[in-house]
Parts: structure tokens; C-alpha cells; sequence
């Protein structure tokens, strides 16, 4: 069992829905990454946070700390959202440990 | 101000021979991790510096070496090179060990 879960795999909506991710985590963590990568490879970071809730434009991030979860949620998701989400975990080892990746298409 | 540069960009080396990657920090950043990305797959944790120390260490054979010079630049080093070790390699730097992450454009290897 990966120490970091993402759900779901793949994911693809219709321009303009909710979109949500989620991360589960099992090690003990410092903070949590939420990351972009599109194709080619180039990776974003989206958010960093510890607890409570985090907004940049249409993103939000929240984290509940006692149940190990942390949620990505896209308003109004549009076509150049597509990308790979990915939630990271900062174990007490200074390591981040990555989840697999939430693949997104958002259709016009 | 620039942000994260990794040089080179693509690099194309035989089985065997060893690779040298190079990445240059956001200015005021003192940590820099390493991560292989295997293409179709999540990053893997290969190295974390900050101040020049090894912080963290991945699940990689002695092959895979690095160091970070004063400047808080680093360097990467792939000895005896497998096919497998084919892949993106990402550098990011942060201010401190655990702090936001920003990530450089990667080096693509490929070994032939």
C-alpha cells in the first residue's frame, strides 16, 4: 500500500463542472504538496499547506490533519486545466513522498 | 528573477558510461532535491541538500551521487549507466528542507 493515495486515476469532466481530487496520506507529514505536471513534463507547484484551507483563483485546497486527507478542488474547470494533478507528502526524513497522479481532461 | 535551471536539457549517453546534471537554485534557496521520473510514472525521491549536507536519500544504488557547492548549486552523478536509468530528471529548490518546492524544466536522459 503506497504511503500516499490519490483517487481518482483518471478524471475527465466537461468545461465548467466542480472538479475534485482527493489524497490520502498514512505517514506522518510535515505539510502537503499539491502539484501540476503537463505534458513535457514541467511541474507547478499549486500549494503547500499544513492545515485548515488554501485558495488561488479557482483552486482550493483543504487538509484535515486528524483524518489524514487532503482535497484539490477546481471551480469552473476549463480545457487548459488538463494536466496531471499530483498530491506529495513531507515525511519526518526530509523525503517527499509522491502520490501516482490524478490525470485530468477537461472537454470544451 | 530566474527560477530553477537545470542544464542540459536533453542528453543522450551509451550503457556504461557516467552523466553529470547541473542545477542552479532559485537565488536565497538553500535546499535542493533531486527526483527521477520514469517516463509514465510519479517522481521518485533520489537526493535532498540543504546547506551543502545531505538531508534525505531515496531508495537508489551508489551509482547516483550528488553534492551541493556553496553557491547551493547541484550536481548530479550517474556512474556505469543501466538502460533503466533512462529517464526525466527534476531538481527543485526550496528555502529550507521541507518548504515549498519549485521545480526546474528537467533533464531528459536517454541511454542507449
Amino acid at each position: 500500500k503506497n504511503e500516499v493515495e490519490q483517487s481518482p486515476q483518471n478524471l475527465t469532466a466537461q468545461e465548467g463542472e466542480f472538479i475534485t481530487i482527493n489524497c490520502s496520506y498514512s505517514v506522518g507529514i510535515s505539510a502537503l504538496h499539491w502539484l501540476q505536471q503537463h505534458p513535457g513534463g514541467g511541474i507547478v507547484s499549486l500549494f503547500m499547506l499544513s492545515s485548515g484551507k488554501k485558495k488561488h483563483g479557482r483552486l482550493i485546497a483543504t487538509i484535515n490533519i486528524q483524518e489524514k486527507h487532503s482535497s484539490l478542488h477546481i471551480t469552473a474547470s476549463h480545457p487548459r486545466d488538463s494536466a496531471v494533478y499530483i498530491c506529495a507528502a513531507w515525511d519526518s526524513n526530509y523525503q517527499l513522498i509522491w502520490g501516482a497522479g490524478t490525470k485530468l481532461i477537461i472537454k470544451p | 528573477d530566474a527560477g530553477v535551471t537545470q542544464s542540459p536539457t536533453h542528453l543522450i549517453k551509451t550503457r556504461g558510461q557516467q552523466v553529470t546534471l547541473r542545477c542552479s537554485p532559485i537565488s536565497g534557496h538553500k535546499s535542493v532535491s533531486w527526483y527521477q521520473q520514469v517516463l509514465g510514472q510519479g517522481p521518485q525521491f533520489i537526493f535532498q541538500y540543504y546547506e551543502k549536507e545531505e538531508r534525505g536519500r531515496g531508495n537508489f544504488p551508489d551509482r547516483f551521487s550528488a553534492r551541493q557547492f556553496p553557491n547551493y548549486s547541484s550536481e548530479l552523478n550517474v556512474n556505469a549507466l543501466l538502460l533503466g536509468d533512462s529517464a526525466l530528471y527534476l531538481c527543485a529548490s526550496s528555502l529550507a528542507g521541507d518548504n515549498e518546492q519549485f521545480f526546474g524544466p528537467g533533464t531528459r536522459l536517454t541511454v542507449l
